[in-house]
């Protein structure tokens, strides 16, 4: 089992949809969770932290449940440049900030 | 504020040849981290430096691979001799040093090896 599964997409969608994502990790103990953008051919950047209360920044919402080892990533009113692929990123080193990527989501907004 | 910079952007070689990737952190960033991104999947780290200690390298195949940052700023990363499945882009990363500090990627270099 992977450590971090994510469904792959790719998810379609017209601008202005509201789309979510789903991720799942396997270490119980892990501490700290992120989503990862990453556009084609570039670089990953942190989007966002994901905090045990669930937390909002503008048209993204992240959510975490501990108890079933899941978070997710909601995206409002969807724009084209939410074109990409989001990686779902936890920490299971307790403090070393290792961290293990799932494979990613890929979204493709259209007009 | 400039980020971390990596050289070569492309590269292309043949198996059984060497090959060397350098990063250079953001300026004051005591953690250098270097990812393998295999084509349709996440990174997967490789190796982990704070400062010039290596923190973690469980994951990096150390017969062929070898990695060193001496002065505790520039890094390397050395693949010697490559196989067909190291192609992929590497990515270098890192952060101020603490355990919640985000990383910061650099652009990565994309290795084909033929």
């Amino acid at each position: 089992r992977k450590e971090v599964e994510q469904d792959p997409g790719p998810f379609n969608v017209p601008e202005g949809a509201t789309v979510a994502f789903n991720c799942t990790y396997s270490n119980s103990a892990s501490q700290s969770f992120f989503w990862y953008r990453q556009d084609c051919r570039k670089e990953p950047k942190l989007l966002m932290s994901v905090y045990s209360s669930g937390n909002e920044d503008g048209r993204f919402t992240a959510q975490l449940n501990r108890a079933s080892q899941y978070i997710s990533l909601l995206i409002r009113d969807s724009k084209l440049s939410d074109s990409a692929t989001y990686l779902c990123v936890v920490d299971t080193s307790g403090g070393y900030n290792k961290l293990i990527f799932g494979a990613g989501t890929r979204l493709a907004v259209h007009p | 504020e400039a980020g971390v910079a990596q050289s070569p952007r492309y590269k292309i070689i043949e198996k059984r040849q060497s090959v060397a990737f350098w990063c250079n952190p953001i300026s004051g960033h005591a953690t250098l981290y270097w990812y393998q991104q295999i084509l349709g999947q996440g990174p997967k780290l490789l190796i982990q430096f704070q400062n010039n200690g290596v923190v973690d390298d469980s994951q990096l195949p150390k017969d062929r691979f070898s990695a060193e940052r001496l002065k505790g700023v520039d890094s390397t990363l050395k693949i010697q001799p490559a196989k067909l499945e190291d192609s992929a882009v590497y990515l270098c990363a890192s952060s101020l040093g603490g355990s919640r500090d985000t990383q910061y990627f650099g652009p990565g270099t994309r290795l084909t090896v033929l």
